[in-house]
């Protein structure tokens, strides 16, 4: 089924580990972003890619890293995890920034998250 | 600035219920407006939309009209059921975002008895 593929689905990481969040789409979408949600919180924007090639900072990228080499593909990279990065992580994605497209097409797509823990 | 406010909850109803959650939004300009729905180990999923004033979003048996007036979407159903407990979200689009980030309410928390 078309739609956004994140993995892993959990994760349990040490203090100053790094990993790598996959994120893929199969839609075609240019824009793609990076959320974390956190209790109290709601979703915070963490990075995000307007085409390959492509990136820039959310409200809270400090400590995340990304790259957009394909339109399909956006990791996220975690350089040395901290406490403070356990959260649940979403991958969205769009036609375009205002989540305008073709045909009608409107709003961001979501995948089912990554539960992240860093002890 | 651009900000979404939702009631708090959690939100308990007996089945067949009438569920409202209310939404309000500060926006410059004409914001899209979404609701998304979070069940229980899973991701948002988009439930309904509007895109400009007056307009009605639709699904599962869901509607939100935007209100310009009032600067309201809120959520409505006529006969809840247990499978809606889940975890609603109002959220904008602003319309000129340089970033595509949506702004997102803190979240309801709909449980449905049987």
């Amino acid at each position: 089924n078309a739609g956004v593929t994140q993995t892993p689905k959990f994760q349990v990481l040490k203090t100053g580990q790094s990993m790598t969040l996959q994120c893929a789409q199969d839609m075609n979408h240019e824009y793609m972003s990076w959320y974390r949600q956190d209790p109290g919180m709601g979703l915070r924007l963490i990075h995000y890619s307007v085409g390959a090639g492509i990136t820039d900072q959310g409200e809270v990228p400090n400590g995340y890293n990304v790259s957009r080499s394909t339109t399909e593909d956006f990791p996220l990279r975690l350089l040395s995890a901290a406490p403070s990065q356990t959260s649940v992580y979403f991958c969205a994605s769009s036609y375009s920034k205002t989540g305008r497209g073709p045909s009608g097409n409107y709003g961001y797509t979501f995948g089912s998250g990554t539960r992240l823990t860093v002890v | 600035g651009n900000s979404v406010t939702q009631m708090e909850g959690p939100v308990t109803l007996s089945e067949e219920a009438f569920l409202t959650i209310n939404c309000t939004y500060t926006a410059t300009g004409y914001p899209s407006l979404f609701w998304y729905v979070q069940y229980p180990g899973e991701g948002l999923q988009l439930l309904l939309k509007a895109t400009k004033a007056d307009d009605k979003g639709s699904n599962k048996g869901f509607e939100a009209t935007y209100r310009k007036e009032t600067t309201s979407f809120h959520l409505e159903k006529g006969s809840v059921q247990v499978s809606d407990s889940a975890v609603y979200f109002c959220a904008l689009s602003p319309p000129q975002s340089n970033t595509g980030k949506l702004i997102f309410g803190q979240g309801t928390t709909l449980q449905v008895k049987p």
